[in-house]
């Protein structure tokens, strides 16, 4: 079926450095794209979307890229803080705005 | 502003109880919806709402049941709970632009439910 997943379940890195975690999707309907950030034994939070009209996306540190070519979409996060250490979901819009279907997670884990 | 409350936290079922996790917000969102969370899984979609008096099926329905009687609550029904729904379960709402958009979910904090 289609899906959202994630290249990698886990990046590891060094405080300071930049990370990049990816997603593909396989959904060519998909019109709009979130990603979430887990803690441990918490509920997942907002840090970025994009809708499928837009290349790429800037916030606070973190950057979203979607290529459609590829269906392929990606969150950079800037001078990687060990705060940044948790699970990244991408989430796929589907059903005309009703539903979104999750990923499976990449675990990013920052060591100072 | 509580933003999306679940209760309990944690609960222990023995196969065949039944049981109602509890769902609400205080943000006057349309749209709510149920997932649960299982280890190397993701989140999957077990049942959402657009609006009170109107709910619809996503990925895993089976064995859970809904309800959406005010714009507040949403609860899950557990008819009769199975090892396979030992899971976490979250709750979330979020604003629905017209229906074309879903704008950011909030989640609430999780249900950690053990069936034995």
């Amino acid at each position: 079926g289609e899906s959202v997943g994630l290249h990698l379940p886990t990046l590891s890195v060094q405080e300071g450095d930049n990370s990049i975690i990816n997603c593909a999707y396989s959904n060519s309907a998909s019109d709009y794209f979130i990603w979430y950030k887990q803690e441990s034994g918490k509920g997942p939070q907002f840090i970025i979307d994009i809708r499928s009209n837009m290349d790429k996306r800037q916030g606070q540190r973190v950057t979203v890229l979607l290529n459609k070519t590829v269906k392929h979409l990606s969150l950079q996060i800037a001078a990687t803080q060990p705060g940044d250490s948790a699970v990244y979901f991408c989430a796929e819009n589907i059903q005309a705005g009703t539903a979104l279907i999750f990923g499976k997670g990449t675990t990013l884990s920052v060591s100072s | 502003n509580a933003g999306v409350t679940q209760t309990p936290k944690f609960q222990v079922l023995k196969t065949g109880q039944s049981m109602t996790l509890q769902c609400a917000q205080d943000m006057n969102h349309e749209y709510m919806s149920w997932y649960r969370q299982d280890p190397g899984m993701g989140l999957r979609l077990i049942h959402y709402s657009v609006g009170a008096g109107i709910t619809d099926q996503g990925e895993v329905p089976n064995g859970y049941n809904v309800s959406r009687s005010t714009t507040e609550d949403f609860p899950l029904r557990l008819l009769s709970a199975a090892p396979s729904q030992t899971s976490v379960y979250f709750c979330a709402s979020s604003y629905s632009m017209g229906g074309q958009h879903l704008r950011e979910q909030y989640f609430g904090p999780g249900t950690r439910l053990t069936v034995t």
